[in-house]
């Protein structure tokens, strides 16, 4: 099956650094979207991106779909404490019942 | 108003024994999911339902069916718990916009088999 390969797997940052991860795929996807998870809670979508080349700003956040459609980057700028918690990528290839494919995800942890 | 509503939050169980889980969307979505996720985290897709239909099915046990009684619903049962089960499980559900699809999850499920 399809794997996603994210990294890095976790973040060790200060206070209003900038933070970047990747996902990079075997295969093509049609969707990239970006979810954050904080402990205790289910993945919420951040950004969702679907044509390559795009770049999209939510707040912080920007995120692009790779010109290959096998990557996608997620950058969070001036990071602050509610920032931590765990980042996902997520493609889509199929057709709409077919499931999202999760990247293993990016621990951000902020030190004061 | 949650939009993926999941019950209940926390299960804690004997291994043998038969339990569920069920799931609510009130975003009048056609699809709904169950993943699960493992101790490190990682989310897999267990089933898809589109319109009551099942849809996908990936390589898990015949002990989990999922029932699905109308579109807003999507259940999990569990037949004959086993240590391995323990996890937290996921509904999301989605909508299919000609090339754009978006998915919502609920808050989870931690079931712990003991």
């Amino acid at each position: 099956g399809q794997q996603l390969n994210q990294s890095p797997q976790s973040m060790f940052i200060q206070e209003g650094e900038d933070v970047s991860m990747n996902c990079t795929s075997s295969s093509i996807f049609n969707t990239w979207l970006w979810y954050k998870q904080d402990p205790g809670e289910g993945p919420v979508l951040l950004i969702a991106l679907y044509k390559a080349g795009e770049l999209t700003s939510n707040g912080r956040l920007t995120a692009q779909f790779g010109i290959t459609r096998k990557d996608s980057f997620l950058n969070i700028s001036a990071s602050i404490p509610s920032d931590v918690g765990i980042y996902f990528c997520a493609g889509h290839s199929g057709g709409g019942a077919d499931g999202l494919t999760f990247g293993k995800g990016t621990h951000l942890i902020i030190q004061p | 108003d949650t939009a993926v509503s999941q019950t209940p939050k926390y299960l804690v169980t004997q291994m043998g024994n038969d339990k569920s889980i069920k799931c609510e969307q009130n975003l009048g979505h056609d699809t709904m999911y169950w993943y699960k996720q493992d101790s490190k985290k990682f989310l897999k897709i267990m089933f898809s339902y589109n319109n009551k239909e099942l849809i996908i099915n990936e390589t898990v046990p015949n002990r989990f069916s999922p029932k699905s009684p109308d579109k807003a619903h999507l259940n999990l049962h569990i037949n004959s718990l086993e240590l391995g089960d323990s996890a937290v499980y996921f509904c999301a559900s989605s909508r299919w916009l000609g090339d754009r699809t978006e998915a919502f999850f609920g808050q989870g499920t931690r079931l712990t088999v003991v």
